[in-house]
């Protein structure tokens, strides 16, 4: 059974900061997503990453994935109060070929202090 | 392009009543994802449906907990005989997912909040 596990599950950092969190998952996969969900709302999309090596940049966030080592990295750069939200990543298991069943981490609860 | 529709956004019932939720999936699509969170949780699948066939309904509990996907409609989550465990926010997602496009992800829904009291 696929696990996933995500750390820190709490970080409070001060603007201006940077911080990485962790995604490490337990079997083969071939596609690994963040989201971010704010207070009381749905979940929004924020990187999907497909295979190994990829890395990818959206603002001030960045995120990249090794396969190999089944750990995917959502880095965070000069924080901002407006990041303060939970990150969520998520990962199909390899044996689901196109079903989009994905296992979740518990999520990292983000607060961004000024 | 309306996006996932769930309705209600929040819903309130007694121990021992049921619970319908409703889930539109975004125009196109014909796949649809029904997915748990607790509180300070990650969302756990349930199960997941096509038009008319559940595909797989791993995640389900085995008993009280329906869902259905009819031709015609939205799909639709049922709970019967409600318990304070089920309170829970629960999300729809739905994809396109035709044959190997891998590279698109859920889109979801914004949830339906269910409070047993």
């Amino acid at each position: 059974e696929l696990k996933v596990e995500q750390n820190p599950l709490f970080l409070s950092m001060q603007e201006g900061k940077n911080y990485t969190i962790y995604c490490n998952y337990s079997t083969t996969s071939d596609r690994l997503y963040w989201y971010r969900q704010d207070p009381g709302k749905s979940l929004e999309s924020l990187f999907v990453l497909l295979s190994n090596g990829a890395v990818k940049q959206e603002g001030r966030l960045m995120a990249s994935l090794d396969t190999k080592a089944r750990l995917s990295t959502l880095h965070i750069t000069a924080a901002v109060h407006d990041l303060s939200a939970t990150y969520f990543c998520a990962v199909v298991p390899l044996s689901q070929g196109g079903s989009e069943k994905l296992v979740f981490g518990k999520g990292t609860k983000l607060t961004v202090n000024p | 392009n309306a996006g996932v529709m769930q309705n209600p956004r929040h819903l309130v019932r007694r121990r021992g009543q049921e619970a319908r939720l409703r889930c539109s999936p975004m125009k196109g699509h014909s796949h649809v994802y029904w997915y748990r969170q607790l509180p300070e949780e990650g969302l756990k699948f349930m199960v997941y449906l096509q038009k008319e066939n559940i595909i797989d309904e791993s995640g389900m509990p085995k008993e009280r907990f329906s869902a259905e996907f009819p031709k015609e409609g939205p799909s639709i989550l049922r709970i019967q005989q409600v318990v304070r465990g089920d309170s829970a926010a629960y999300f729809c997602a739905s994809s396109l997912n035709v044959g190997g496009t891998y590279n698109s992800p859920l889109h979801f829904g914004n949830g339906t909040r269910l409070t047993v009291t």
